[in-house]
């Protein structure tokens, strides 16, 4: 199977900061890299497809990059809402998601 | 609107079984592949299974090959979650979720909690 993994575990943010969030693949996924962000006590919510592509209502501030094995999410300008918990997921073979990102306040 | 309704959480012992349910209303069911995701208390997201449009096609997370099994009713507009010999380490959450481009999970039910306890 496929692994990821992301960096860091945990950040400490403050509003209007620009965040960046790494995730990794074992082997190269191409683009098969998605995003979501979920809330303690809530469903995941998906923020990015295809690595780069803004899933329909979600705020222009989140951005996807990469391709092959590394890719980013960057938040632009952290809003208060954005302090939640995010994860990557290939699905270029047996889906896997990432171990999380927990995005707090400073 | 799409809406995804998960049903038929609760406890249940060790090695016992539990059939989960997941409404779907909002779209055209027949028209997607749909997965079944967990995440067991206070840890992260665990893909667990996903199904075919027409049902021809299943995979499943090798923990659970053998004792899960996901199936679908489109004229019901359902997918399903059979768990047989539960164990204590399957306790989740169990979220259905819609696929779209390249397998992404771009809607989500609420979730149905399963607890595997004696």
């Amino acid at each position: 199977d496929i692994q990821m993994t992301q960096s860091p575990s945990s950040l400490s943010a403050s509003v209007g900061d620009r965040v960046t969030i790494t995730c990794r693949a074992s082997q190269s996924i191409t683009n098969y890299l998605h995003w979501y962000q979920q809330n303690p006590g809530k469903a995941p919510k998906l923020l990015i497809y295809a690595t780069s592509r803004l899933q329909s209502g979600v705020p222009s501030r989140f951005s996807g990059s990469g391709s092959g094995t590394d890719f980013t999410l960057t938040i632009s300008s952290l809003q208060p809402e954005d302090f939640a918990t995010y994860y990557c997921q290939q699905t270029y073979s047996t889906v896997t998601f990432g171990p999380g990102t927990k995005v707090d306040i400073k | 609107e799409v809406q995804l309704v998960e049903s038929g959480g609760g406890l249940v012992q060790p090695g016992g079984s539990l059939r989960l349910s997941c409404a779907a209303s909002g779209f055209t069911f027949s028209e997607y592949w749909m997965s079944w995701v967990r995440q067991a208390p206070g840890k992260g997201l665990e893909w667990v299974a996903n199904i075919k449009q027409d049902g021809s096609e299943k995979y499943y997370v090798d923990s659970v090959k053998g004792r899960f099994t996901i199936s679908r009713d489109n004229a019901r507009n359902s997918l399903f979650l059979q768990m047989n010999s539960l164990r204590a380490e399957d306790t989740a959450v169990y979220y259905c979720a819609r696929e779209g481009w390249l397998s992404a999970a771009n809607h989500w039910g609420q979730g149905t909690l399963v607890t595997v306890s004696s």
